[in-house]
């Protein structure tokens, strides 16, 4: 168990509807990731929140968009979804933003759009 | 240059043999390389980290070796075990700490 909490474990939803990831980092840590896998695309960054700042962007598509409150957790907002989106979505954790720190995977939320 | 290939693919090997997982890279602002464990439907698990400054460095059964020249790197798992059959990640960072993964390599120890 690496400490990083996520919910739901699952989630099947209909093309053009929004939905909420959500990620708790492990204690003490200030950084979260978010990266998406798939067959096709292996897993890519998605985007980087420290200690509620926006610090690094990925290939992440404009329908998606995500935040970092007080109390640390991110939340992956994802809406106007396409199939495509399907996927497996993945939190991580660091102690910090900067440099580089061990990251931590949560369990992942399975995004199955129909 | 922001890629990381890794190979084999697939790699079937008997218990107690030792399969090698290759990665090559091309940004010189990699400064961080670590091998993830991940099981089906379960999250990446970080295994074992290696910085630029080290040819080698050793955990348990785990062994990266580091080529900076070459910008290589590898994965060794001593006295494989069938416990150990899983899809092993390389990845790669700079000073962002934004991961940048291989595509994977799905290792299956026979017993």
């Amino acid at each position: 168990d690496s400490g990083v909490t996520q919910t739901p474990k699952h989630l099947i939803t209909a093309t053009g509807q929004r939905v909420t990831l959500r990620c708790s980092p492990r204690s003490g840590d200030l950084s979260v990731y978010w990266y998406q896998q798939s067959l096709d695309q292996g897993l890519q960054f998605l985007i980087q929140y420290y200690n509620g700042e926006e610090r690094a962007k990925g290939n992440i598509l404009e329908r998606f968009s995500a935040q970092q409150f007080p109390d640390l957790h991110s939340e992956l907002n994802l809406s106007s979804l396409e199939l495509g989106d399907s996927a497996l979505y993945f939190c991580a954790s660091s102690v910090s933003g900067a440099g580089t720190f061990e990251q931590y995977f949560g369990p992942g939320t399975r995004l199955t759009v129909t | 240059q922001q890629q990381v290939k890794q190979s084999p693919q697939s790699l079937i090997v008997q218990k107690g043999g030792i399969p090698i997982i290759n990665c090559a890279y091309e940004n010189t602002a990699f400064d961080y390389f670590p091998w993830y464990q991940q099981f089906p439907g379960k999250g990446p698990a970080l295994l074992i980290a290696i910085r630029p400054d080290v040819s080698e460095k050793k955990e348990g059964r785990f062994t990266i070796s580091f080529n900076k020249s070459a910008k290589q790197f590898s994965l060794h798992i001593m006295d494989s075990q069938p416990g150990d059959s899983a899809t092993y990640f390389c990845a790669a960072a700079g000073n962002t700490g934004k991961l940048i993964f291989g595509q994977g390599t799905t290792l299956q120890v026979k017993p």
